[in-house]
């Protein structure tokens, strides 16, 4: 079955970029299926980042576009995301999701293990 | 956006109970609605979507009803296993938005 794995830095400094990577296997991630990022600062709740189609097309969160870009390997199987300008708010467990469809529905299945990213100097 | 509000935010209950949270979303989103249990450094796992179809592997104890605005989790006879946080979520619309979550506790 398909698995995630999150991967990458677990501190970034201040006014510093995040970069995530989620490796994708027992599956490929040119499937019709879109691939997410989602959050959860410590204490809170899930917040959803951002989403890519397998053709590069992107929907993010109006919260956070102006910051994100999403981006996709084929060749490595995996997908990416970068968060610019971060500030100590973006500390959170960063989870990569697959949205899975069916009859226009869609829900996150599977989920990534999440890594932490503390944003501290 | 679409703002998802789930009761109670905390819940305590003894193995073998009913057990019965609230979702509901600010406009009427039909049954775009999924249901995700998250345990402490485990990844969430998906219980319900479309609001009432139980995804393959999880117990029949649980299940998902609603439609429109309105929408309920039901556990019919907790287990050891089941005491974890609950989200719902909606997949109406961008940006996709979950609930604050009810933690549920062993009495």
């Amino acid at each position: 079955q398909v698995q995630l794995q999150e991967s990458g830095p677990g501190l970034v400094k201040p006014s510093g970029t995040l970069s995530l990577t989620c490796a994708v296997s027992g599956g490929s991630i040119s499937s019709s299926n879109w691939w997410n990022w989602v959050r959860q600062p410590p204490g809170k709740g899930l917040e959803w980042i951002g989403e890519i189609y397998h053709s590069g097309s992107t929907n993010c969160n109006p919260s956070l576009t102006s910051r994100v870009t999403i981006s996709l390997d084929k060749s490595k199987n995996q997908f990416s995301l970068k968060l610019s300008s971060v500030t100590a708010a973006d500390t959170a467990v960063y989870y990569c999701a697959r949205a899975d469809t069916n009859a226009g529905r869609n829900w996150f299945d599977p989920w990534g293990q999440g890594t932490l990213v503390t944003v501290s100097s | 956006d679409i703002q998802m509000t789930q009761s109670p935010s905390s819940l305590s209950a003894s193995v073998g109970d009913r057990v019965t949270i609230t979702c509901r979303a600010s406009q009427s989103i039909s049954n775009y609605l999924n249901w995700y249990q998250h345990k402490p450094g485990k990844a969430p796992k998906l219980l319900i979507y479309a609001a009432s179809s139980l995804q393959s592997g999880v117990p029949s104890r649980f299940s998902g009803s609603g439609s429109g605005t309105d929408f309920t989790l039901t556990i019919s006879s907790l287990q050891p296993e089941d005491f974890a946080t609950y989200y719902c979520q909606q997949s109406y619309s961008t940006p996709f938005t979950f609930g604050q979550g009810t933690r549920l506790e062993i009495k």
